[in-house]
């Protein structure tokens, strides 16, 4: 999406520690999700933050910054399977009666190297 | 299992031939929705439907037609097909619109 800015590749070591970010832009915040997505599989669930801080979940765990735009994923003592693109996904509430339109960034493509 | 399911997996069509997607979930959610991904792009929402008989325009709709007739059932219908619909299609369904949303293994589009 044209408004959640992920960089697009990141390499790491297994054991090491990855932190990706994203920021975004919206006009009525409504939440944060991460997924991961395999080459060739569909997106899986990681987490989800709508107010400021932390959400720790065993080796990854997601920051929000609501007043930032800002929001990383953080996982840790990486591991070869950890190779995979992690999707930032934003719901903007524009002030209808749902929730929000959900708006994918174009994801980051995670590298684990032995 | 708790799955969604989409069918075919795979298809090449040609121009013009309208063909039809199906997606069914097994877990009685009421929010379904259809996306399609490109390179470059990420995943961009088709359409989406918060219940039977209840559907509404996501990002990118032009082309794409959808019905919910059922709650299980959220089949994407391409009238008219074009190569610039030649993509990766996946659906997703979630108890609600505000929940994380579980995704089907994807259908792989290509239009000759």
């Amino acid at each position: 999406g044209q408004n959640i800015d992920q960089p697009t590749e990141m390499t790491a070591t297994e054991g090491a520690i990855v932190q990706i970010n994203c920021t975004y832009q919206t006009s009525g915040f409504n939440g944060l999700f991460w997924y991961q997505q395999h080459a060739g599989e569909a997106p899986t669930f990681l987490s989800y933050n709508v107010l400021d801080g932390l959400e720790e979940k065993g080796r990854f765990s997601s920051f929000l910054s609501r007043s930032k735009g800002y929001s990383y994923l953080l996982l840790k003592e990486l591991q070869m399977k950890d190779s995979a693109s992690y999707l930032c996904a934003v719901r903007d509430y524009r002030g209808t009666d749902s929730w929000g339109k959900l708006q994918f960034g174009a994801g980051t493509q995670v590298v684990v190297t032995p | 299992e708790a799955q969604v399911t989409q069918n075919p997996r795979y298809l090449i069509t040609v121009t013009g031939k309208k063909l039809t997607v199906t997606c069914s979930q097994n877990m009685n959610h009421e929010y379904m929705s259809w996306y399609r991904q490109d390179p470059g792009l990420g995943l961009r929402q088709i359409y989406y439907s918060m219940n039977v008989e209840v559907t509404d325009k996501g990002d990118v709709p032009e082309g794409y037609k959808v019905s919910r007739k059922e709650k299980r059932n959220f089949p994407l219908i391409l009238e008219s097909p074009s190569p610039n619909q030649t993509s990766l299609y996946f659906c997703a369904s979630s108890f609600g619109e505000g929940d994380a949303q579980y995704f089907g293994p994807g259908t792989r589009l290509l239009v000759l």
